[in-house]
């Protein structure tokens, strides 16, 4: 399986709207409803900022959304404050029943 | 609160098998609803998942290391292993278990070298 497509960064201003990409195929994120994404701080473990594509876990700021059009799907970080500087990663689950993660991508708050 | 926690060797050497137990606090491992899994990070590179153990008993593995890799459970003692085989400096890495993709351990860094 290939891993998940993201960019290697992306920078935005506080305040500012960020989106932050994942592209798959039809054996993933096209074709199934299990996307999740995660933030990452330096030397911590990842949290779960997404699930199911759209849905939030409690506690995760609604300055977080997540959707998808096809086989890509896009985190959206609204309000950009400065702790939301970290890695960001996307996962899908599979027509073979496995996860495969993104290369992750590197938010800057600048 | 569901809490887990790594434990292992930090150090193993090459061609040998890398074991790493995860203990599950606040939730029974044979609770429906959950599923329990690895992945792991390499120094300065992006997430990557080995596998999962689901509350039935099924397992399923990352393609590129499901012959060298060994999830179970051991409810008895409320924990979930893990077991690589034939490592590499390659198999070098930060090891997190965690529930559900929500709850995860701290994470252990596990370097293979001689």
């Amino acid at each position: 399986q290939s891993a998940l497509t993201q960019p290697a960064s992306v920078s935005g201003s506080p305040g500012q709207s960020i989106t932050i990409s994942c592209t798959g195929t039809s054996s993933d994120v096209g074709n199934k409803n299990y996307v999740s994404w995660f933030q990452q701080h330096p030397g911590k473990a990842p949290k779960l900022i997404i699930y199911d594509v759209t849905n939030r876990p409690s506690g995760v700021s609604d300055r977080f959304s997540g959707s998808r059009s096809g086989n890509t799907a896009s985190l959206t970080i609204s309000g950009l404050q400065t702790e939301d500087e970290a890695d960001y990663s996307c996962s899908s689950y599979t027509s073979s029943s496995t996860w495969v993660f993104g290369g992750g991508t590197k938010l800057t708050v600048l | 609160q569901l809490q887990l926690q790594e434990s292992g060797p930090g150090l193993v050497k090459p061609s040998e098998t890398l074991s790493l137990t995860c203990s599950v606090s606040g939730v029974s491992i044979s609770s429906s609803g959950y599923y329990w899994g690895w992945i792991r990070q390499p120094p300065g590179k992006g997430l990557e998942w080995i596998g999962s153990i689901y509350y039935s008993g099924s397992t399923h593995y990352n393609p590129s290391l499901n012959s060298r890799v060994t999830i179970s459970v051991d409810t008895s003692k409320n924990q979930f292993s893990l077991n690589l085989s034939s490592v590499t400096a390659a198999d070098t890495a930060v090891y997190y278990c965690g529930a559900a993709a929500e709850y995860w351990g701290q994470g252990t860094l596990v370097t293979v070298s001689s």
